[in-house]
Order: structure tokens, then sequence, then C-alpha cells
């Protein structure tokens, strides 16, 4: 079945970097695109990025553009996202996600499965 | 970016009651909706995609309506097991954006 484990969340300073990964089990990764979505403590959900089946098209929230960055490794069936500068408000639970359609690349598409998440705390 | 806003944002309801959640987006998003639910420390599980098909493995209470900038969510006989937050997404464009979420509590 499909599974996606999400790893590397922590408590990190302000300012600090932290790379977080998703791994993939259970389908053809390298068909699928992936999304990360984050939620606050108590808060509803926002989406942050999109990496295409091949890498080749990547979107972003306006809200980590140039802070964030998306990548795969389809040799490994794993999505990482490089979060740099952090801030008091990236503190959330990160979740990756596959998307529902295959060879998709415009990045308008749903997720039919997202991992567990893993939690990231910016705090001094 | 394209706004989803859901109500009720609260909603209190008892075992076997029918349910109506409803989310309106801030333009037209053809049927590019889906819905989620959520419970407490659990990713979100997708119910519906395109408005109105169900996710293979969701229960048939289930189902999802509208088009356009209208859409609802309807669980026929709600189960103990649906106590949860719902959540609608479209996906009419990026940002792919969510709506602020509906919880469906114990009466």
């Amino acid at each position: 079945q499909v599974q996606l484990v999400e790893s590397g969340g922590g408590v990190v300073q302000p300012g600090r970097p932290l790379k977080v990964s998703c791994v993939a089990s259970g389908f053809i990764f390298s068909n699928y695109g992936i999304q990360w979505v984050r939620q606050a403590p108590g808060k509803g959900l926002e989406w942050l990025a999109v990496i295409s089946y091949d890498g080749d098209d990547i979107y972003y929230a306006d809200s980590v553009k140039g802070r964030f960055t998306i990548s795969r490794d389809n040799s490994n069936n794993t999505v990482s996202l490089q979060m740099n500068n952090l801030r008091p408000e990236d503190t959330a639970m990160y979740y990756c996600g596959k998307d529902i359609y295959p060879y998709h690349t415009n990045g308008w598409t749903t997720v039919d499965s997202w991992g567990q998440g893993i939690l990231v705390t910016v705090s001094s | 970016d394209i706004q989803m806003t859901q109500s009720p944002s609260t909603l209190s309801a008892s075992v076997g009651d029918r349910v109506t959640i409803t989310c309106r987006a801030s333009q037209s998003i053809d049927s590019w909706l889906a819905w989620y639910q959520q419970k407490p420390g659990k990713a979100p599980k997708l119910l519906i995609y395109k408005a109105s098909s169900l996710q293979s493995g969701v229960p048939s209470r289930f189902s999802g309506t509208g088009s356009g900038t209208d859409f609802t969510l309807t669980i026929s006989g709600l189960q103990l097991d649906d106590f949860a937050t719902y959540y609608c997404q479209h996906y009419d464009g990026l940002p792919v954006t969510f709506g602020g979420g509906t919880k469906v509590e114990i009466k």
C-alpha cells in the first residue's frame, strides 16, 4: 500500500535551517508529483510546495518562496524540503503527499495519500 | 489567490443524522474541489475529489456535489467514526488553498 514517511523535524532556532524528508513506497514514485503542506498548532492546512514527477516543474507558496526549496531523488524515492531562515511562524506539522494523478506538471492537483507528518518547532 | 470559505465552522450532530457542510470559492473553480477528513493528531484523509468522485475505500455515506463556486459535502447517516474536522480544497490553479475547516462534534 502507499506509504509516505516524513523525517528530519525537531526544534530549531529562528534564522537557522532545517531539512525534512519524505520517503515513499507502495507506488511508482517516479510517476507522481509530491506536495508539502503544513498545519500550525490548532490551525488549518496551508499548501507550501509541489514538485512534478520528474522534478522539472516546481511551485511554491508566496509565504515560503525564496526560503524553502523542494527537491526529489527518484532513485531513492525521496522528496526533501530544505527550509532556510526559519521563523517562529513556521512552527507546524509538515505533511508530504502524493498527487492523485500521474505525470501532472502544472501543480494543479490534489493529494490522495499523506504521510503521518513531522513536527517542526522554531523557537529560541 | 482563490479563497475557500466553509460553513459552519462547528457543527453538533448525533449518530444517524444527515450532515451537510458547505464550501464557497471566491471565484469559479469548475469542479476542481476535494474534501478531506482529519482526526486529531492524524494526517488528512481524502474523501472526495473533482467535487463528487468518491475516493476508493471511502464509505458511500459520504457524497459531494457542486460546481463553479458552491459545493457541499453530505454525510448520510453519521457514524461515530465520522466525528472529525472536514476541509475543502480547490486545485484550480496555484496556490491550492483550503477552507478553514468544519469540526463535526457529538451533540
